[in-house]
């Protein structure tokens, strides 16, 4: 079965400083994979996924299939980017289920 | 802006009791999720609907819980009967078709006490 991991539960950097949320996954196939963000009292949305390259945010995220990761990174981080971020997976073969990792709280200190 | 809709934000029942949530996907939208996510861990789903049928409700523990969106709009998922191990935060997220962007409601936390 599919398993997506964020070694870090809780991240804290100063504003300004450059930022790696790390995601790892285990499957076999060519899965899909995404980085959700949830913001103080708002709801969970989607940042960005693997197969559109682009940058939300200031946000990138590069799949690495021989590492098995999907690690996201800003260079500059700015306090609002606080919240908390899951990395998430799709099979090829599994329709919409996506399979989430435990999240990662990020706090930017001023 | 279209949102996913959910009630209650906030439902505390006792133990061996009923409880059910409530959610209305955004217009149009196709595909319907319920997902629960246990404090300190992400989502899992539970159940998946394209219109009024279940696609996926391989992680749904049928003996106590059932779901079902019967016009191919709004969707309740139930719980009878609520076991403390339930305590958790309830997803509904709806999408146009499968494989396109899911949008997550505001979530039900549920206490069982």
């Amino acid at each position: 079965a599919q398993r997506v991991t964020q070694p870090e539960k809780l991240l804290s950097v100063f504003k300004g400083a450059p930022v790696e949320l790390k995601c790892n996954y285990s499957y076999s196939g060519s899965p899909e994979l995404f980085w959700y963000v949830q913001y103080s009292r708002q709801r969970l949305q989607l940042l960005l996924r693997h197969i559109s390259r682009e940058s939300i945010k200031g946000f990138t995220a590069d799949l690495n299939k021989g590492e098995t990761s999907f690690h996201l990174k800003k260079p500059f981080a700015q306090e609002e980017d606080s919240a908390m971020y899951y990395c998430a997976l799709r099979r090829e073969t599994s329709g919409s289920r996506l399979t989430f990792g435990e999240g990662t709280q990020l706090t930017v200190n001023p | 802006e279209a949102e996913v809709a959910q009630s209650p934000r906030y439902k505390i029942t006792e133990k061996s009791q009923a409880v059910a949530f409530w959610c209305d996907p955004i217009s149009g939208h196709a595909t319907l999720y319920w997902y629960r996510q246990i404090l300190g861990q992400g989502p899992e789903l539970l159940v998946q609907f394209q219109d009024e049928s279940v696609v996926d409700d391989s992680q749904l523990p049928k003996d106590r819980f059932s779901a079902e969106r019967l016009k191919g709009v709004d969707s309740t998922l139930k719980i009878q009967p609520a076991e403390l191990g339930d305590s958790a935060m309830y997803l509904c997220a709806s999408s146009i078709q499968e494989n396109t962007e899911a949008f997550f409601g505001q979530g039900t936390r549920l206490t069982v006490v």
